[in-house]
C-alpha cells in the first residue's frame, strides 16, 4: 500500500458539532502532517507528528485537536468550529529524516 | 524566515511550446527545494526534488543558489500538463514545508 488515505471525503458540520477526520498510511512513515488548504491557495501546515509525538503546532486554535494513536493513524478532532474553518484538510506522511511528503486526497469540510 | 515566491499566478502556453514556471526563495541556510503538482480533482503529488536531479514527465528544475531560484522547465508542453504547480522549501529533516502561492498552468491545444 503506497497511498495515504483520508476519511471522510466530505464532511458538513454545524458549529456545535464534534467530528473527527481520519488519516491512514501503511508505508512505514514515521512523520505525519495535517494541512489546511483554502481554494486556489497553498496548503498551510497545522501539525506535525514525529514518531507519534507532536513536534510542531503552528499556533492552531484549540478547536482543532490532533491525535496520533499509532504509527499508521492520524486523527484530527474538531469541535466548535467556525464557518471560516471550511476548507480542504490534507494529511501527509514522510519517512523520518526526509522531507518528501506524500499527500492524501483530503477531506472537504464545510462548517455551517 | 524562509519564503517562496512564485511570481506568476497564471501561465498559458500552447501545446508544444516551452514552458518555465518561476520560483525564487529566501533562506539563509541550505534549503531543500521541491515542485509539487495538483491536477484537477487529484491529490497533491511530488513532481521533483532538487536533491534527486531527476526528470519527471519531461520536467527539470535546477537549483541556482546564486540567484536563489528553482525554476521548473519543460521544452515541449503537453495539454495534460495543465495543473496547479507549487514550489516548496524545507530546511529541516522533517516538518515544515513552506509553499509558494502556486502557478496555474494552462496548455492550450
Amino acid at each position: 500500500d503506497t497511498e495515504v488515505t483520508q476519511t471522510p471525503k466530505h464532511l458538513v458540520m454545524g458549529m456545535t458539532n464534534k467530528k473527527s477526520l481520519k488519516c491512514e498510511q501503511h508505508m512505514g512513515h514515521r512523520a505525519m502532517y495535517w494541512y489546511k488548504q483554502k481554494a486556489k491557495k497553498p496548503p498551510e501546515l497545522m501539525f506535525v507528528y514525529s514518531y507519534e509525538k507532536l513536534s510542531i503546532n503552528e499556533s492552531v486554535p484549540s478547536r482543532f485537536s490532533p491525535e496520533c494513536p499509532n504509527s499508521s493513524l492520524l486523527n484530527l478532532h474538531l469541535h466548535a468550529l467556525q464557518p471560516e474553518d471550511s476548507a480542504l484538510y490534507l494529511c501527509a506522511s514522510s519517512q523520518a529524516g526526509t522531507n518528501e511528503q506524500f499527500f492524501g486526497p483530503g477531506t472537504r469540510l464545510t462548517v455551517l | 524566515a524562509q519564503r517562496v515566491t512564485q511570481p506568476e499566478k497564471l501561465l498559458s502556453v500552447f501545446k508544444g511550446a516551452p514552458v518555465e514556471l518561476k520560483c525564487n526563495y529566501s533562506y539563509s541556510g541550505s534549503p531543500e527545494l521541491f515542485w509539487y503538482v495538483q491536477y484537477s480533482r487529484q491529490r497533491l503529488q511530488l513532481l521533483l526534488r532538487h536533491i534527486s536531479r531527476e526528470s519527471i514527465k519531461g520536467f527539470t528544475a535546477d537549483l541556482n543558489k546564486g540567484e536563489t531560484s528553482f525554476h521548473l522547465k519543460k521544452p515541449f508542453a503537453q495539454e495534460e500538463d495543465s495543473a496547479m504547480y507549487y514550489c516548496a522549501l524545507s530546511r529541516t529533516s522533517y516538518g515544515k514545508l513552506t509553499f509558494g502561492q502556486g502557478t496555474i498552468l494552462t496548455v492550450h491545444p
